[in-house]
């Protein structure tokens, strides 16, 4: 059985810095694209970024850009998300998903963690 | 930015038919995905590859396309189908991916 588990979550200021993190169990880690997936309170579902399997390759949703640093360790099989300069809309639930990656697929996320809850506030 | 627009709600008596548009003018040449949530609980997939069910979706989900938009339609509306559903795909180039809004499905 394939399972997430996200830590690291909690309370930061304005400017602040936090880092996520996951651990996967159940599936061969180093052979999935791994991706975080964002939901502020009461908004809709956001992909912020995603790594490749051997980690060789990151992709970030614009506006993180410069700000969040996704990594994994497949030794460990944990993913990570270094957030720095956060701001207030950044806010939200952060889920660490397991994905599914080809060019006959497109990428879609196939297992989810529980969320570990990031609220900035001063 | 590339977006994926879907109506924010569905209402639907039990038994009926409830139909959830999503659109997108990338649609034509990438997959779209659907994801399930209820409250409190993480999403989970529906739907793959516009018209694909995961193993353990009711056979009542089922995914249809048509150019620049898909349809999740639920056949014989369960009380337990009430959620969230949101559709997710890919920009034109196939690097960024998105969801998008929601569609509240309400069952009466």
């Amino acid at each position: 059985e394939v399972q997430l588990v996200e830590s690291g979550g909690g309370v930061v200021h304005p400017g602040g810095s936090l880092r996520l993190s996951c651990a996967a169990s159940g599936f061969i880690f180093n052979t999935y694209w791994m991706s975080w997936v964002r939901q502020a309170p009461g908004k809709g579902l956001e992909w912020v970024a995603s790594i490749k399997e051997d980690g060789n390759e990151e992709v970030y949703v614009d506006y993180v850009k410069g700000r969040f640093t996704v990594s994994r360790d497949n030794a460990k099989n944990s993913l990570f998300l270094q957030m720095h300069s956060l701001r207030a809309e950044d806010t939200a639930v952060y889920y660490c998903v397991k994905g599914v990656y080809t060019m006959l697929t497109g990428h879609y996320f196939d297992n989810w963690g529980q969320g570990t809850l990031v609220t900035v506030s001063s | 930015s590339y977006e994926l627009t879907q109506p924010p709600s569905v209402s639907v008596s039990p038994g009926q038919t409830a139909r959830i548009t999503c659109s997108g003018d990338a649609l034509p040449k990438q997959y779209a995905f659907w994801y399930q949530q209820k409250p409190g609980q993480a999403p989970v997939l529906v739907m793959k590859k516009d018209i694909e069910r995961p193993s353990g979706t009711p056979e009542r989900f089922s995914g249809s396309s048509s150019g620049t938009t898909v349809i999740l339609t639920i056949s014989a509306v369960q009380a337990e189908d009430e959620a969230d559903y949101y559709c997710q795909s890919a920009d034109s180039s196939g690097t960024f991916w998105v969801f998008g809004g929601g569609t509240r499905l309400t069952v009466l």
